[in-house]
């Protein structure tokens, strides 16, 4: 079975800071792994998407996460924040046949 | 292109009451999904619908919730009664397709309160 573990469910950082957000999967096989935004009242959007092939993975609004298998980990980066970025981010993974699994999000609040 | 679209967005009901929620996917989404959020956790998978049949209702509880997709496009989810631990945002989602790697889109979401 897949399962995500998203570390902090609260981060806070000033803008212009690196954002770091970290996400532990585990899964029985191949994952495939999403990044998700929710702004307040508003449904969830795509931020990147692992799949295959280039382990560093380029989404939205200037974020990027990178695949590592050796560690189960997609963490989500973005160099610099700025305020727009505060919102709730989640981290998912679907494999095999299971549908996608979400970890139970993390909280992203910027300082001006 | 329209989004995901849900509702209500709010509904405030009794418990044992029921309750139905409505979602109209994005034109030419073969795959709807609805989702249960409760607060302070991330979206769990209720049912999966590929065209107007059911793929995935694993984690349906079955006792109470029901979930149809008539033609194969608007789809409603009913809770009938409802219970104070079904007090949650209901997510719908539509994809073009079945798969991994399909992206999801959301809608907004109905907030659901039960008293």
């Amino acid at each position: 079975a897949q399962s995500v573990t998203q570390l902090g469910s609260h981060v806070s950082v000033s803008e212009g800071a690196l954002v770091l957000l970290r996400c532990n999967y585990s899964s029985s096989v191949p994952p495939y792994l999403f990044w998700y935004v929710q702004y307040p009242n508003q449904g969830l959007q795509l931020l990147l998407k692992y799949t295959t092939g280039a382990t560093l993975v380029k989404g939205i609004n200037g974020f990027e996460a990178e695949f590592k298998k050796s560690e189960t980990s997609f963490h989500l980066t973005k160099p610099s924040a700025h305020m727009s970025d505060a919102a709730e981010y989640f981290c998912a993974v679907e494999g095999g046949n299971t549908p996608l699994v979400f970890g139970k999000g993390t909280r992203l609040s910027v300082i001006a | 292109e329209a989004g995901v679209a849900q509702s209500p967005r709010y509904k405030i009901i009794e418990k044992r009451q029921s309750v139905a929620f409505w979602c109209n996917p994005i034109s030419g989404h073969a795959t709807l999904y609805w989702y249960q959020q409760i607060l302070g956790q991330g979206p769990k998978l209720l049912i999966q619908f590929q065209n107007n049949g059911v793929v995935d209702d694993s984690q349906l509880p079955k006792d109470r919730f029901s979930a149809e997709r008539l033609k194969g496009v608007d789809s409603t989810l009913k809770i009938q009664p409802a219970k104070l631990e079904d007090s949650a945002v209901y997510l719908c989602a539509s994809s073009p397709r079945t798969g991994r790697q399909e992206t999801q889109y959301f809608g907004p979401g109905t907030r659901l309160l039960v008293l």
